[in-house]
């Protein structure tokens, strides 16, 4: 099954203490990217990649890293985490950069940062 | 600046009832629109998908409209049912910058 596939579902961290969330896509997709989404504010990018190598800030990067090493692979990664951070975050993926593929969104990770 | 937005916010509507929900954007130059329904907690699912040239596209209850004079697109859901509970997000793409940009979404509640 074509999917995106996130990890964890649901985690409860404590500021500063650093940590990764995965995502993996089995399409052989190109593009990923990073979105959080917090109520009333939508989904905003965070970092995104047009292939292995190549990645780009989004909307709202500050505090986030991430790093495309393989194809299939795409993990964000908070240094150090700060409450300001609690948000649902969603990895999605396309079949290309022309923003006429949709996307392919994970089932989402909500952080907790206390 | 481009930007989407979306009304209503929030919408509560009888099962079997029809509803239309709206999207007016500013994103230049325009690339396609896409409706995604969402349920709650879970990731975005697309429903349609409309370039410059298109002004309808169905995707079963789902019939979607775009206006690019305007700038407007709709979402009309027809004989609604539980199952359509969720929030609706409008997406528009910024051709040329690969960008999406996202609306703040509907939510509909559908009752018994």
């Amino acid at each position: 099954e074509a999917q995106v596939t996130q990890n964890p579902r649901y985690l409860i961290t404590v500021t500063g203490k650093k940590l990764t969330v995965t995502c993996s896509q089995n399409m052989n997709h190109e593009y990923m990217s990073w979105y959080r989404q917090d109520p009333g504010l939508g989904l905003r990018q965070i970092y995104y990649s047009m292939n292995v190598e190549v990645t780009d800030k989004g909307d709202v990067p500050e505090g986030y890293k991430v790093s495309r090493k393989e194809k299939r692979n795409f993990p964000l990664i908070l240094e150090s985490p700060s409450p300001n951070q609690t948000s649902l975050y969603f990895c999605a993926s396309s079949s290309s950069t022309d923003s006429y593929y949709g996307y392919t969104f994970g089932s989402g990770t909500r952080l907790t940062v206390v | 600046k481009n930007q989407v937005e979306q009304s209503p916010q929030s919408l509560i509507i009888l099962e079997g009832k029809n509803c239309t929900l709206q999207c007016n954007y500013t994103v230049s130059p325009f690339s396609n629109l896409r409706w995604y329904k969402q349920d709650t907690g879970r990731g975005p699912v697309s429903l349609t998908i409309m370039t410059f040239s298109e002004n309808t596209k169905s995707n079963g209850r789902y019939t979607a409209t775009l206006d690019a004079d305007t700038k407007q697109s709709s979402l009309h859901i027809t004989a609604s049912q539980l199952s359509d509970s969720a929030s609706y997000i409008c997406v528009v793409g910024h051709r040329g910058t690969y960008k999406y940009i996202f609306g703040t979404g509907t939510r509909l509640k559908v009752l018994a």
